[in-house]
């Protein structure tokens, strides 16, 4: 199975930060991830699909890169609505693991 | 508009079965798999497999294997997710999510609280 690590598990942060968030596979998934955003009591929903696309309706300060085994999310200048939980999920090969989750505080 | 709408809570004692039922509209229904992903109390998201509604091919993620069925019923355009001899750890929000390669559209999510 493809193990999937992201860092930081927390990140406190201000409005208008340039925020980082990492995701590390424990093979290499091409790219074949995807990040969903997450808030409290919701159902997840994709922000970045394939490694660094854009859904459609997700702001442009949600940008997304890498490929192979190492990725990152990047939110240019954080939003209030933008302080949710944040996963990884790799769509490479069954089963379709995601990350632990980066929490995302003020 | 495109959604999946998703049956009501359930509470279960140890060792029961519950069917959770995911109902989509607003696209063709056998275009797109159907992932379940579930989420315990507190805790990061757990894919548990997923159907092909068009040919009813499933798989399961290896520690439900045999306790797991999804299956789907292409007439009313909904899918299923069983699971069975349910235990206190089963206790989480239950989700449905259409994929092409990614989860772009998903339910609200079905509580289950396995507790005697």
């Amino acid at each position: 199975d493809v193990q999937l690590t992201q860092s930081p598990s927390s990140l406190s942060a201000s409005v208008g930060d340039r925020v980082t968030i990492t995701c590390r596979a424990s093979q290499s998934i091409s790219s074949y991830l995807n990040w969903y955003q997450q808030k409290p009591g919701k159902a997840p929903k994709v922000l970045i699909y394939a490694a660094s696309s854009l859904q459609s309706g997700v702001p442009s300060r949600f940008s997304g890169s890498g490929s192979g085994t190492d990725f990152t999310l990047t939110i240019s200048s954080l939003q209030p609505e933008d302080f949710a939980t944040y996963y990884c999920q790799q769509s490479y090969s069954t089963p379709y693991t995601f990350g632990q989750g980066t929490k995302l505080e003020i | 508009q495109v959604q999946l709408v998703q049956s009501g809570a359930e509470v279960k004692k140890p060792g029961a079965s519950v069917k959770v039922s995911c109902k989509a509209s607003g696209y063709t229904f056998t275009s797109y798999y159907m992932h379940w992903v579930r989420q315990a109390p507190g805790q990061g998201l757990e894919w548990m497999g997923m159907i092909n509604p068009s040919g009813a091919s499933a798989s399961y993620a290896q520690k439900l294997q045999g306790r797991v069925t999804m299956t789907r019923d292409t007439s009313t355009s909904t899918v299923y997710m069983e699971l069975s001899s349910l235990r206190s750890e089963d206790t989480a929000v239950y989700y449905c999510a259409r994929a092409g390669g990614y989860m772009d559209v998903w339910g609200k999510g079905t509580t289950v609280t396995v507790s005697s």
